[in-house]
C-alpha cells in the first residue's frame, strides 16, 4: 500500500512562471490536505479538498494560488506567477473518512519549491 | 484562538536520558492532540496522539500526558536514542468541521551518542 505520493520532489521556477505540485493520497483516504512548511518553521494549514470539492481554503493566499481534487488523478496545488517568497515545502496529507475513528494524517515526502 | 505554542526550540539531550517537549494551546475546542515526527528532507510522520478524555497515553518509548485544565500537553520521549534525533511537531485539531491541524513551531532534537 503506497503511501501519499507527491511529486516532484523538488521544483524550480524562475520568477513570474507556474508551479504546479501533484499528490496522490493514499488508497482508501477521501480527504487531501495541504500544507506549507517555511524554512525554520512549522507547518502552515492551506487548503481541504474531497474529491470536486473545495472545503476550506481558509489558509491559502487570496491570488495566485488555487487547488483542485478532480474525480479523477491526483490533487493539484497551482501557483501562478511564482514570487521569491513562495519558496518553501509544500506537503500534502491524506485521510480516511472520519467515521473510521482515525483521525490521523498521513503525509507525503513533499515537494520543495525554489523560486530564483 | 488557534495557537499553539511549542517549547523549547531546540533541545539536547544524552542518550538514554528523558526527552520531554511541552505544547499550549488556546481554544478549548480543540479535542485530537498529535505529535509529528520528521526528518530531514521528509514528511512528517504521525507518532502518537491523545484525545482530552484521558491524561496519558503511552506506545513504547513515548508518552503524551496532557492537562486538560492548564491546556497544556508534552511528549516524553524514555531512554532517548541517536535515532530519535529529528524535529518534532505537536499540533492540535477540532475532530468536527473540517479537522485541519494547527502545529506548533517545532523542536529540534539532538540525542548524543
Amino acid at each position: 500500500n503506497a503511501g501519499v505520493m507527491q511529486n516532484p520532489r523538488h521544483l524550480v521556477r524562475r520568477r513570474g512562471q507556474e508551479a504546479r505540485l501533484r499528490c496522490s493520497p493514499m488508497k482508501g483516504h477521501s480527504h487531501v490536505y495541504w500544507y506549507r512548511q517555511l524554512p525554520e518553521e512549522g507547518l502552515k494549514f492551506m487548503v481541504y479538498l474531497q474529491k470536486e470539492n473545495i472545503i476550506d481554503e481558509s489558509g491559502m493566499p487570496k491570488e495566485r494560488f488555487s487547488a483542485e481534487f478532480p474525480k479523477e488523478g491526483p490533487s493539484i496545488l497551482r501557483i501562478q506567477q511564482v514570487v521569491r517568497g513562495d519558496s518553501a515545502a509544500y506537503f500534502c496529507a491524506s485521510s480516511k473518512n472520519r467515521d473510521s475513528g482515525n483521525y490521523g494524517y498521513t503525509f507525503g515526502s513533499g515537494t520543495r519549491l525554489t523560486v530564483v | 484562538q488557534q495557537q499553539v505554542k511549542q517549547s523549547p526550540q531546540s533541545l539536547i539531550v544524552q542518550k538514554g536520558g528523558i526527552s520531554i517537549i511541552n505544547c499550549a494551546y488556546e481554544n478549548t475546542a480543540f479535542d485530537y492532540f498529535p505529535w509529528y515526527q520528521q526528518f530531514p528532507g521528509k514528511g512528517p510522520a504521525l507518532l502518537i496522539a491523545i484525545r482530552p478524555d484521558v491524561s496519558e497515553k503511552k506506545e513504547g518509548r513515548f508518552t503524551i500526558s496532557f492537562n486538560k485544565s492548564a491546556k497544556q500537553f508534552s511528549l516524553h520521549i524514555m531512554d532517548s536514542q541517536p535515532g530519535d534525533s529529528a524535529t518534532y511537531f505537536c499540533a492540535a485539531a477540532l475532530t468536527s468541521g473540517t479537522y485541519k491541524y494547527i502545529f506548533g513551531t517545532g523542536t529540534r532534537l539532538k540525542v548524543l551518542a
